[in-house]
């Protein structure tokens, strides 16, 4: 069947680092893959997507590029923020529905 | 648009007690589905559906059942809560085609059985 592993966290940084967070997948056929943030308190949001090998999902800062060869879709930002604080999930879906990691919680101090 | 929507944001139970999560969408998605997010757990699915009259099981369906009489309202009953239903509850939606698979998600429901 299908899963995902995520680094544990909490991943703590300092302002502006740089953050990664590892994501591998296994899965029958070519998945889309996702990373969602949950923000203290609220429901999920799409962070970003990629649909097939080699795209490159992006938004806010944040970009994962879909790897098949290692089947990873690893999280990166160049420069965190106080406001990056919250909890990301990398997702995958084949079907209906998904298929989440654990979750990363990400605390970034001033 | 209001999107996804759940009632209510906060319950309390007793155990035994039986209750239901209302979930409602107005974008016309055939996909609706059912997690429970529990601390170290990540989301998991509890039911899905895949059109009105059609539901199926997921990861951890016991104790939990579902109907979709309607394409916007999918909720989830529980027959007998039990201390071990505590958890949030989050409803998604995502329409048959296009979107890549992307799912919407509504607020969530906080639920504490005693």
């Amino acid at each position: 069947g299908n899963s995902v592993t995520q680094m544990e966290g909490p991943v703590t940084l300092s302002e502006e680092a740089f953050l990664t967070i590892n994501c591998t997948y296994t899965a029958t056929g070519y998945p889309s893959l996702f990373w969602y943030v949950q923000y203290p308190g609220e429901g999920l949001q799409l962070l970003l997507k990629a649909t097939k090998a080699d795209d490159k999902g992006s938004n806010k800062g944040f970009e994962a590029t879909y790897r098949k060869e290692t089947t990873s879709f690893h999280l990166e930002k160049g420069s965190v923020q106080v406001s990056d604080s919250a909890v990301y999930f990398c997702a995958l879906s084949d079907t209906s529905t998904l298929t989440f990691g654990k979750g990363t919680m990400l605390l970034v101090s001033p | 648009n209001a999107g996804v929507t759940q009632t209510p944001k906060f319950q309390v139970l007793k155990t035994g007690q039986s209750m239901t999560l209302q979930c409602a969408q107005d974008m016309n998605h055939e996909y609706m589905s059912w997690y429970r997010q529990d601390p170290g757990m990540g989301l998991r699915l509890i039911h899905y559906s895949v059109g009105a009259g059609i539901t199926d099981q997921g990861e951890v369906p016991n104790g939990y059942n579902v109907s979709r009489s309607t394409t916007e309202d999918f909720p989830l009953r529980l027959l007998s809560a039990a201390p071990s239903q505590t958890s949030v509850y989050f409803c998604a939606s995502r329409p048959r085609t296009g979107s890549y698979n992307e799912q919407f998600f509504g607020p969530g429901t906080r639920l504490t059985v005693l």
